[in-house]
Order: structure tokens, then sequence, then C-alpha cells
């Protein structure tokens, strides 16, 4: 099977950056992919990572080390609307997604 | 505009009923998926399916049954066995095609209360 760690909360201001980070083991992995989901939403995709390296998109940006099972989700130049939870999730040989428990990122002004 | 529709929005149901909930997508896609979240957590899969009239149990599965009868159409009943079924139910669909990327897109989910 898989297991995901991540941090269940941070807390930063407008603005300022943050890193959440995800641990994963799981057998025949494919890529680790990141979700966003507000209070009551759907989640919604951010960023995929298959290799090695970092993945940048607008303010967000993903990062992938295969070899230590590892990656992270980084956001810059905080906002208010940031406010989410945000949720690791491998994939493997199938169609599945095993998602982390989630990290609660409250910005603050 | 195309996506995932899920009804209805808040349920409610008393104790030892069975309850169905409806998942829609007009994605054309082939793969649709049910989870559930409780309060804080992270989403557990219950069932999905990669093609019509096929289907397989994920983690949870158990006091939970669907059905695959259509392409566009995933519903998912929640019976009387299932012993905490008060949770937020959400339903998503991905292409089969392109492995391994396979995005998952997510209804606004369903949000199942038994008194």
């Amino acid at each position: 099977g898989q297991s995901l760690e991540q941090p269940s909360e941070v807390t930063a201001v407008e603005g300022a950056i943050v890193q959440i980070n995800c641990t994963y083991q799981t057998s025949g992995f494919y890529g680790l992919s990141w979700y966003q989901q507000h209070d009551g939403g759907a989640p919604t995709f951010l960023s995929y990572n298959a290799l090695d390296g970092l993945e940048e998109t607008g303010r967000f940006s993903s990062f992938l080390s295969r070899s230590d099972s590892y990656g992270y989700l980084l956001l810059q130049e905080l906002q208010m609307k940031d406010s989410a939870s945000y949720f690791c999730a491998v994939s493997a040989n199938d169609y599945k997604l095993s998602f982390g428990a989630g990290t609660t990122v409250t910005v603050r002004a | 505009d195309g996506g995932i529709t899920q009804s209805p929005k808040y349920l409610f149901r008393k104790e030892g009923q069975n309850v169905t909930l409806s998942c829609e997508q007009n994605l054309n896609h082939d793969a649709m998926y049910w989870y559930r979240q409780d309060p804080g957590q992270g989403l557990r899969l219950i069932y999905y399916s990669q093609i019509v009239n096929d289907f397989q149990k994920g983690d949870i599965a158990e006091g939970y049954s669907v059905s695959r009868e259509k392409k566009e159409s995933f519903p998912l009943t929640v019976t009387s066995a299932q012993k905490n079924p008060t949770a937020f139910y959400l339903c998503a669909s991905s292409p089969r095609t392109p492995i391994p990327h396979n995005e998952q897109f997510f209804g606004p989910g369903t949000r199942l209360t038994v008194l």
C-alpha cells in the first residue's frame, strides 16, 4: 500500500513563502501530485511531478526527489486566498491516487 | 460547460436507511472515483471504476456499493451496514490516458448526515 506524511498545519503572513513537505512510501511509484481544497469545497489540481526536480507554475512550485521519496510544494508571495488545505497524493501503477492527510495553511494579514 | 455534478449538496437520513448519492460527468472520462472525507482528514478511496460495467473496491469499501452502467454516471449507495456514514463524499473522474499523469477532477461533494 501507500503511506504519505505531511505537516498538519502551517501559518504564515501575507507575502511570505511557505514550504509543505511530503514524504511517501509506495510501490510502483509513478508521480506526486498536489491538490488544493478550500473549506467545504472540491479539491483542485495544482501540480504533478514524475521526474526529479522543480516544476514552477506561477506562484506555486513543486519539487520531487524520487531517491528520497520526498517532495514539497512551495507557495510564494502568499495571499489571503491561499488559505486552504493542501494535499499531496501519489499515483502508482494503476489509476488510483492515494492522498495524504492534508496541510492546513492559514495566511494572516 | 464540462464538469462533474453531485446531488444533493446536503443530505440527511435516518440511521438504518440506505441512501444513494448521485455523480454525473460530461467530461467523457473513462475513470470515476468515490472518496470519503472526514473533518480534518484526507481523502479515502471507497470505490473506483476504470470503465463501464467494471469497478473495484478502494481502501474503505465496506458498507458501500456502486454501479457503473453508463460512462457518465457512477452512483454510490451508502448502506445501513456502514457504521459511521456521516461524512463529506466526493466524486472524481479522470481520463484513462495519458498515464501516469492522471489528474482527477472533483465534483462539489455531498455532505451526508445520518441522524
